[in-house]
């Protein structure tokens, strides 16, 4: 089956910028989704189709897509943005969505 | 506004079943395929299952194919997981979530989520 692959964890300092990585079998072919998920909440989308931003998620997030690896960047790192972020992806293949390990972004 | 509001959780013992309830608000219901999915404690986000806005295409993951059952009542907007032969690997938090497009599924987002609902499979 598919499997998506995040680093556990990524720290930042406050104003800095902080990458997550996505790795998968040619995923730049595939449509991905990033959730910010805080302690305790359910988790929120932060970006959809690889690189779109939902309404009220601040400009900072930002997401690219191509080859093995997609990525959600955030710019400017706030406090706030200490979560969990999962990608996620649809595998035609076994009809299932597929949710990466998950980065835990921690904010020095 | 959408609302989804799990229901149902609890503690039951191995072997046992359990009815999870979400109800939805703010959306026309049968038009949105809808998923659950579920995260153990202290652990990442897996995938359950889907139902699309029709009721007439269901998916599963291969960890709950054959013991859970997924179901929509449009006359309730309410989604439902029916978990038989529960074991306890299956305790997690059970969250439901709306695709975010209407009439279709696949590579589409999750754009609302339930606060979910706690199932502790334990002796």
């Amino acid at each position: 089956s598919y499997g998506l692959t995040q680093p556990p964890s990524v720290s930042v300092a406050p104003g800095t910028t902080a990458r997550i990585t996505c790795g998968g079998n040619n995923i730049g072919g595939e449509s991905v989704h990033w959730y910010q998920q805080r302690p305790g909440q359910a988790p929120v989308l932060v970006i959809y189709y690889d690189s779109d931003r939902p309404s009220g998620i601040p400009e900072r997030f930002s997401g690219s897509n191509s080859g093995n690896t997609a990525t959600l960047t955030i710019s400017r790192v706030e406090a706030e943005d200490e979560a969990d972020y999962y990608c996620q992806v649809w595998d035609n293949s076994g009809d299932h969505y597929v949710f990466g390990t998950g980065t835990k972004v921690t904010v020095l | 506004e959408v609302q989804l509001v799990e229901s149902g959780g609890g503690l039951v013992q191995p072997g046992g079943s359990l009815r999870l309830s979400c109800a939805a608000s703010g959306f026309t219901f049968n038009t949105y395929a809808m998923n659950w999915v579920r995260q153990a404690p202290g652990k990442g986000l897996e995938w359950v299952s889907l139902i699309s806005g029709n009721g007439g295409t269901t998916f599963y993951a291969d960890s709950v194919k054959g013991r859970f059952t997924i179901s929509r009542d449009t006359s309730r907007n309410t989604l439902h997981l029916q978990m038989n032969s529960l074991r306890a690997e299956d305790t997690a938090v059970y969250y439901c979530a709306r695709l975010g497009e209407e009439n279709t599924f696949g590579s589409v987002p999750f754009d609302s989520w339930g606060q979910g609902t706690l199932v502790i499979v334990s002796s």
